[in-house]
């Protein structure tokens, strides 16, 4: 089946505006997560959905950043009041189910290139 | 708090050499390893996910090994081709999130 698709691959944005970004995780995973990767550097971790339900949500930057999952499927990560310093490359993962001593491998999107001028 | 960190941070290599990516984590407490491969303005593709239980896994051309006591993992690559140009990402599992390095960038020439 298809992998981890992400929607729009490019996003430009002035500063003060809000985005949405979209993640569609492959079918019948359990797990979804967000990442942050700015340039010349590994990923960092945002979020982390099991199902509906977001479980933790330790490394959001501040309460600019808001994620959901409602349906437990498609995920959107909204950033309200774009500032320059959220330019980043953001990337979703799914894996079919995490936690309780079970961490299957996290197959990873193409990313939403962020651009705020 | 777990910290990665991948030495080099960039490598260029000729076609057909045996390469060496490392990998260390400050705390030995992790369920697993993954290793990914991220081209230029793509996503990352996992390469191989060792578990904690583990101690190498395989595929194709490619061999990762987990020392979890030394906090170390290193990924082989034999025989490299141009097509393994990319940056080598290691991270590690401590609980649900991964936890990266900064990467190894690989050019090999031909």
């Amino acid at each position: 089946g298809a992998g981890v698709s992400q929607s729009p691959r490019y996003k430009v944005a002035k500063r003060g505006q809000d985005v949405a970004l979209r993640c569609d995780p492959i079918s019948g995973h359990v797990s979804l997560f967000w990442y942050q990767q700015a340039l010349g550097q590994g990923p960092e971790f945002l979020t982390y959905f099991q199902n509906e339900a977001q479980l933790d949500k330790s490394g959001l930057p501040s309460d600019r950043f808001f994620a959901e999952r409602p349906e437990g499927s498609v995920s959107t990560l909204k950033i309200q009041r774009t500032q320059q310093e959220d330019s980043a490359v953001y990337l979703c993962a799914s894996s079919l189910i995490a936690g309780d001593d079970v961490y299957n491998e996290q197959f990873f999107g193409p990313g939403t290139r962020l651009t705020v001028l | 708090k777990q910290e990665v960190t991948q030495i080099p941070a960039a490598l260029s290599v000729p076609e057909g050499e045996n390469l060496v990516l490392n990998c260390s984590f400050t705390d030995s407490a992790i369920y697993n390893l993954q290793w990914f491969r991220q081209d230029p303005g793509k996503g990352l593709t996992s390469l191989l996910l060792i578990q904690s239980s583990q101690r190498e896994q395989t595929s194709g051309r490619l061999n990762a090994s987990l020392d979890k006591s030394s906090g170390r993992s290193t990924l082989y690559i034999a025989a490299s081709q141009p097509g393994d140009s990319a940056t080598y990402l290691c991270a590690v599992g401590p609980g649900t999130a991964l936890i990266f390095g900064k990467g190894t960038t690989l050019s090999v020439s031909s």
